[in-house]
């Protein structure tokens, strides 16, 4: 397993732009989640996928965020209008087959600085 | 809504303390509890996990552990080293849920 990756890794914008990341999770797995981590905080659940069925979605993911996973491989999070609030590290995990038992893998993030 | 507190938010120890960390949920009825390593800027490693029909998990100089009834976990780390030094999350995923829900981590430095 190669890991879960994510691009880029850290991303400066100005407000009202447009950004786009993207998780390549490990082979075959699944289930991929995104969450959103700010200074001092835990990790806040943002969205989910089961292979390309995004099945869950958090209130946290307002109108100008946006998440596919096509294929049910890779996904994309968009974040559309950028605010300086959306400034935070946003995470993918990955994690295999359709039981609740396995473990969840963590990439290394994408920081996204919005000034 | 299911919620996890970890408690100390901070801890500072002295290279060889044995140290607990601990972790409490609201709602007893979970699936699993899963324990994560953080180091500044970086992902979430995962440490150990612990199904709900476990008492404990160990690896290494790690030993977790759970009360479901009671709704907490610890997380016990022997001989502790520099290396440690990290935040440590806890995560619990709710009965009927695929999705974990986080703690706000214990931030760890243990020095030399």
């Amino acid at each position: 397993d190669t890991g879960v990756s994510q691009d880029p890794r850290h991303k400066i914008t100005k407000r009202g732009q447009n950004v786009t990341f993207r998780c390549d999770p490990i082979s075959e797995h699944n289930r991929l989640y995104w969450y959103r981590q700010t200074l001092g905080q835990g990790p806040e659940f943002l969205t989910y996928f089961q292979n390309e069925a995004q099945l869950e979605k958090s209130r946290l993911l307002s109108d100008r965020f946006s998440a596919e996973r096509p294929k049910g491989s890779f996904s994309t999070l968009e974040i559309q209008r950028t605010e300086q609030g959306d400034s935070a590290m946003y995470l993918c995990a990955s994690s295999p087959g359709s039981q609740r038992r396995n473990t969840i893998y963590f990439g290394e993030g994408s920081w996204l600085t919005v000034v | 809504k299911q919620e996890v507190t970890q408690i100390p938010a901070a801890l500072s120890v002295p290279e060889g303390e044995n140290l607990v960390l601990n972790c409490s949920f609201t709602d007893s009825a979970i699936y699993n509890l899963q324990w994560f390593r953080q180091d500044p800027g970086k992902g979430l490693t995962s440490l150990l996990l612990i199904q709900s029909s476990q008492r404990e998990q160990t690896s290494g100089r790690l030993n977790a552990s759970l009360d479901k009834s009671s709704g907490r976990s610890t997380l016990y780390i022997a001989a502790s080293q520099p290396g440690d030094s990290a935040t440590y999350l806890c995560a619990v995923l709710p009965g009927g849920s695929y999705i974990p829900t986080f703690g706000r981590g214990t931030s760890l430095i243990v020095h030399p």
